[in-house]
């Protein structure tokens, strides 16, 4: 177990939805990441928050938005769903946001049908 | 951004045989990690190494930063072994987390 936690397991949706995945970082670490690991694109960085505040950019779309709350959890946004968001989403944390191991929690697969 | 080749993609061993695993990346990197994703999809972290070796029993890792590669050696494996490894780096120019496309390994009985 490692310290994170993401809920809910598995989510199953259709298209054009919205959803929300959410992420509990372990605890005193400042920095939370999400990932999607899909068949064809493998695992992509999507974003990265220290404290709060957006730090990093990966291959997010525009239609994904995510925000660190003060108590550190984070939440995940997919709106307007395609088949092709299906995936495992997955959060990580680390301590800081530079130079320190990540953790990553159990991931979410998310079904769009 | 940066590159992040592992090798090789699928690797089949028996049980009991020793592997070695490649990670090339094309730049300078701040923090380097190897998982492995077991058959129910965890990322379980093997090993935090942007520079020198670490072992944690029947694993090990070397990191040579300036040559921009990572090895990771498995020893005397088991069927619980299978499953994906990935290599993952930290850019220092790009600030982001990339991921190589893994290596399957399936250790037969």
């Amino acid at each position: 177990d490692s310290g994170v936690t993401q809920t809910p397991k598995h989510l199953i949706t259709a298209t054009g939805q919205r959803v929300t995945l959410r992420c509990s970082p372990r605890s005193g670490d400042l920095s939370v990441y999400w990932y999607q690991q899909s068949l064809d694109q493998g695992l992509q960085f999507l974003i990265q928050y220290y404290n709060g505040e957006e730090r990093a950019k990966g291959n997010i779309l525009e239609r994904f938005s995510a925000q660190q709350f003060p108590d550190l959890h984070s939440e995940l946004n997919l709106s307007s769903l395609e088949l092709g968001d299906s995936a495992l989403y997955f959060c990580a944390s680390s301590v800081t946001p530079v130079s320190y191991e990540q953790y990553f929690g159990p991931g979410t697969r998310l079904t769009v049908t | 951004g940066i590159q992040v080749e592992q090798s090789p993609p699928d690797l089949i061993l028996q049980e009991g045989a020793n592997s070695t695993l490649r990670c090339n990346f094309s730049d300078s990197v701040n923090n380097l990690q190897w998982f492995h994703q077991n058959p129910w999809g965890q990322l379980i972290n093997l090993f935090y190494i942007p520079s020198g070796t670490k072992q944690n029993g029947r694993l090990s890792a070397t990191t040579v930063a300036t040559e921009r590669y990572s090895l990771l050696y498995i020893s005397s494996s088991q069927t619980t072994d299978s499953g994906v490894y990935f290599c993952a780096v930290d850019s220092r120019n790009f600030n982001k987390f990339y991921f190589g496309s893994g290596t399957k390994l399936n250790v037969k009985p």
